[in-house]
């Protein structure tokens, strides 16, 4: 089993609003990420967990908070954010070391 | 500076022919691993083929073959046989060993457009 899931499928917030996304992965991988894609772009690292720490931040603003409760649990907080933010934010899993991600289907966040 | 490079933003190809998809790397590492992935229009990123840095053999998974050329830092993506479902973007991603293993990079990708 590949799956990582991640809900909302869809979410459209204003400014003022606190939303989290969801991530979920049940094959036993150590190392979790966020990422965020605008259209026609690569996805972009924003934070990377292992063993349920943060190990990576790539200088995100604090609007966007990432916690990993367990080891198959990735949730991203979100506050006062802002139109630019509009994206897709993808959650990954893996295995530590030189192997693939899996990704979850997405969350298409809109701030209004 | 940028650590992947895929000069093809778009490509055609004829249902049934065969295409190439280039990438080429950048990166002073000994071990890493470069990886494609496929994202349709849904938005998923699909894993296709990995091909590790020390792996002698170029990758192949069903229709895809990894075309790894190390002294000229290239993996390019063959994709045998296209399908009208082949249709998608096409990203060219590495893995280098740090501190933590968790470096990873895509390249800007190429979308493929497969034709009738």
């Amino acid at each position: 089993d590949t799956e990582v899931t991640q809900t909302p499928k869809h979410l459209v917030m204003g400014m003022t609003n606190k939303k989290s996304l969801k991530c979920e992965q049940h094959m036993g991988h150590r190392a979790m990420y966020w990422y965020k894609q605008k259209a026609k772009k690569p996805p972009e690292l924003m934070f990377v967990y292992s063993y349920e720490k943060l190990s990576i931040n790539e200088s995100v603003p604090s609007r966007f908070s990432p916690e990993c409760p367990n080891s198959s649990l990735l949730n991203l907080h979100l506050h006062a954010l802002q139109p630019e933010d509009s994206a897709l934010y993808l959650c990954a899993s893996s295995q530590e070391g030189l192997y693939e991600q899996y990704f979850g289907p997405g969350t298409r966040l809109t701030v209004t | 500076a940028q650590k992947i490079t895929q000069t093809q933003p778009g490509m055609f190809v004829q249902e049934k022919e065969a295409v190439t998809l280039d990438c080429t790397y950048d990166t002073s590492d000994q071990s890493y691993g470069l990886f494609w992935y496929k994202q349709p229009s849904s938005g998923e990123m699909i894993f296709l083929i990995y091909q590790g840095s020390y792996d002698e053999q170029n990758a192949t998974e069903g229709r895809y073959s990894l075309n790894f050329q190390k002294a000229r830092k290239s993996a390019n993506l063959v994709i045998s046989a296209s399908q009208l479902g082949d249709s998608a973007m096409y990203f060219c991603a590495m893995r280098e060993v740090d501190n933590y293993g968790q470096n990873f990079v895509f390249g800007p990708g190429t979308r493929l457009s497969v034709l009738p």
